[in-house]
């Protein structure tokens, strides 16, 4: 069955550091992956989207890549701060409107 | 972007009644609008699809019956949880598509006494 997994684990960082976030899937073959932002009791909030044949997408400190072949997406938030802390999910589609996301990764950047 | 609200943010009632959970398009018209579930620590799951004009598009394993659904306007989709019993406690979502990415309100979350 399709799966994504993304680390359960909560991932702690000191400010000004580059936090990467790691998104992994099988028996899948998307078209698109998108990262979100959740925070606490909110709905999730976009943040990029990369199509399959897209190896990078940034956007000011956020960097995305996508790995076709390894299955597996890398989300990078350079220059972290405080406010970034919040829990990201990432998100596969082979086109459709039908998203399947990941249970997502918390972050917290320590002051 | 694109702006989407929801109402109520919150809502606690007792077993055995039932909830209507409103989700509106502020910005464009949608036909298409999508409602989520997400029970803590988990993803999101697709419930439904909600088309203007028409019967929604329910997934597998969510009963029609229970959750409702009506979209009766290009703007504005409904979401009511009949019978609500303490399992369905739970954060609902909704959405909608605009070039290819899914636009989310802030959540409804519901708690069944």
């Amino acid at each position: 069955s399709q799966k994504i997994e993304q680390n359960s684990e909560a991932l702690n960082i000191q400010e000004g550091k580059t936090a990467t976030l790691t998104c992994n899937y099988t028996n899948y073959s998307p078209a698109y992956l998108q990262w979100y932002r959740q925070d606490p009791g909110r709905g999730p909030v976009f943040l990029l989207l990369i199509r399959e044949n897209e190896k990078e997408k940034r956007k000011e400190r956020l960097k995305v890549t996508f790995d076709t072949t390894l299955k597996q997406s890398l989300f990078h938030i350079t220059a972290s701060q405080p406010a970034d802390s919040a829990t990201y999910l990432c998100a596969l589609t082979s086109g459709t409107y039908k998203y399947i996301f990941g249970t997502g990764t918390r972050l917290k950047v320590l002051a | 972007g694109a702006v989407v609200s929801q109402h109520p943010s919150w809502v606690i009632c007792k077993s055995g009644t039932s909830v209507k959970i409103e989700c509106r398009s502020l910005d464009f018209q949608a036909t298409t609008m999508f409602w989520y579930r997400q029970f803590p620590k988990q993803s999101l799951m697709l419930m439904a699809t909600s088309n203007e004009g028409s019967k929604a598009t329910y997934e597998q394993g969510v009963e029609k019956d229970k959750f409702l659904i009506n979209h009766a306007s290009l703007t504005l989709s409904t979401l009511t949880v009949t019978s609500a019993h303490p399992e369905d406690s739970s954060f609902y979502i909704c959405s909608k598509l605009r070039t290819d990415t899914q636009y989310f309100g802030p959540g409804t979350r519901l708690t069944v006494l």
